[in-house]
């Protein structure tokens, strides 16, 4: 069985600070990892993804995620915030099977205070 | 991901009402995934389905919701006798396949906010 957990439901940050946004992950085998990113209103889109290889990955408007097999994170990075970064945003597991079903974690809404 | 198409965008139903999503995955995309997003919450899976065949069907609730992804046509998903619990954004995320291959990415459509009065 797999399971998300996102520390932290609300995250305020100030324009320019850094991004930090918290996921831990259970999963019985190797996992797959997302992070996807949802406007008001919009479905989602995704930012970025670890399925093997580099545990660093980098993903599109400037994030990145570290993956630790050791801590079961993914945390979601990015050095300087955005106005337009203000979402909610979703962490990921999937596993390596037949078929891909996605477990979301309960989000975390970022603001970005001017 | 605008290549995958859902309507209606909004559908407001009244309480015993029957309520019909669709969704067009992607051009050559054959595999279709159902999810519903309560307020306040993260998505839930609801269901898996290939071409005329419901491959996972674990997360819908066992009355009153059904399915299908017929050979021609969009996916549906089906809500009878809706209740106000059913007010949620459902998304629907389509995927195309390599032989062989695992987890290829899921594209999302925009979702229907569906609100039962």
């Amino acid at each position: 069985a797999q399971s998300v957990t996102q520390l932290g439901s609300h995250v305020s940050v100030s324009e320019g600070a850094l991004v930090l946004l918290r996921c831990n992950y259970s999963s019985s085998v190797p996992p797959y990892l997302f992070w996807y990113v949802q406007y008001p209103n919009q479905g989602l889109q995704l930012l970025l993804k670890y399925t093997t290889g580099a545990t660093l990955v980098k993903g599109i408007n400037g994030f990145e995620a570290e993956f630790k097999k050791s801590e079961t994170s993914f945390h979601l990075t990015k050095p300087s915030a955005h106005m337009s970064d203000a979402a909610e945003y979703f962490c990921a597991v999937s596993a390596p099977v037949s078929y891909d079903k996605v477990i979301f974690g309960p989000g975390t809404s970022l603001s970005v205070i001017p | 991901n605008a290549g995958v198409m859902q309507n209606p965008r909004h559908l407001v139903r009244r309480r015993g009402q029957e309520a019909r999503l669709r969704c067009s995955p992607m051009k050559g995309h054959s595999h279709v995934y159902w999810y519903r997003q309560l307020p306040e919450e993260g998505l839930k899976f609801m269901v898996y389905l290939q071409k005329e065949n419901i491959i996972d069907e674990s997360g819908m609730p066992k009355e009153r919701f059904s399915a299908e992804f017929p050979k021609e046509g969009p996916s549906i998903l089906r809500i009878q006798q809706v209740v106000r619990g059913d007010s949620a954004a459902y998304f629907c995320a389509s995927q195309g396949r390599r032989a062989g291959a695992h987890n290829n990415e899921q594209f999302f459509g925009p979702g229907t906010r569906l609100t039962v009065l």
